[in-house]
């Protein structure tokens, strides 16, 4: 089965302080994604990845950035965190599409953040 | 842009009833449609999936079918147990090389024994 591992359950930060969030993922997989959820808004896509050192914008980028120097690894970082971004974050990873095939997303548990 | 609508929460419903969750979308070619489902305290779990038109995908007693003509995807179960509580999601899945997916807001199912 495909593990998604994300570092911590609950994280607790305060306004202003640089936040990161980890992601690892076991399956070799090319593409990684962080999203945030939100009650009403489902999910919403913040950075995706197809590549090592290769990042793009999703939806929702703002206030955020992202790194990915290892293919298993998929980092997202608050550079300075505010209070609206006060959410239950997601990664996922995916594998290379085939020709005939649509590869689904493989999810973590999520990150439950708060900002004070 | 692509988008999702799903039928707004919460579903309360009672075990072995009939279960419905409309899902339509609007894309500009032609996606690909799921169904996640996420239980209390997890991540999303890929519930079905359909890639084409007339598709028909399945899974643990759920059945979704992709209608073009109508662009929906509703996710259908005959008899829900206690055990199906949890929030359902609809995305679709645009072209490009990581395929990012589009999600509805999520529908909360509550099955009471």
């Amino acid at each position: 089965d495909v593990k998604v591992t994300q570092s911590s359950r609950y994280l607790v930060k305060r306004t202003g302080e640089k936040v990161f969030l980890e992601c690892v993922q076991d399956m070799d997989h090319e593409n990684m994604f962080w999203y945030r959820q939100d009650p009403g808004l489902g999910l919403r896509l913040i950075y995706f990845s197809y590549d090592v050192k290769m990042k793009e914008k999703g939806d929702i980028p703002e206030g955020y950035s992202v790194s990915r120097e290892k293919k298993e690894r998929f980092s997202l970082i608050l550079e300075s965190a505010s209070t609206n971004q006060t959410s239950m974050y997601l990664c996922a990873s995916s594998d290379r599409d085939g020709s005939r095939s649509n590869q689904p997303q493989h999810f973590g548990d999520g990150t439950r953040l708060s900002i004070l | 842009g692509d988008s999702v609508t799903q039928m707004e929460g919460p579903v309360t419903l009672s075990e072995e009833a009939f279960l419905t969750i409309n899902c339509t979308y609007t894309a500009t070619g032609y996606p690909s449609l799921f169904w996640y489902v996420q239980y209390p305290g997890e991540g999303l779990q890929l519930l079905l999936k359909a890639t084409k038109a007339d598709d028909k995908g399945s899974n643990k007693g759920f059945e979704a079918t992709y209608r073009k003509e109508t662009t929906s995807f509703h996710l259908e179960k005959g008899s829900v147990q206690v055990s199906d509580s949890a929030v359902y999601f609809c995305a679709l899945s645009d072209t490009g090389s990581a395929r990012q997916l589009t999600f509805g807001s999520g529908t909360q199912l509550t099955v009471l024994p």
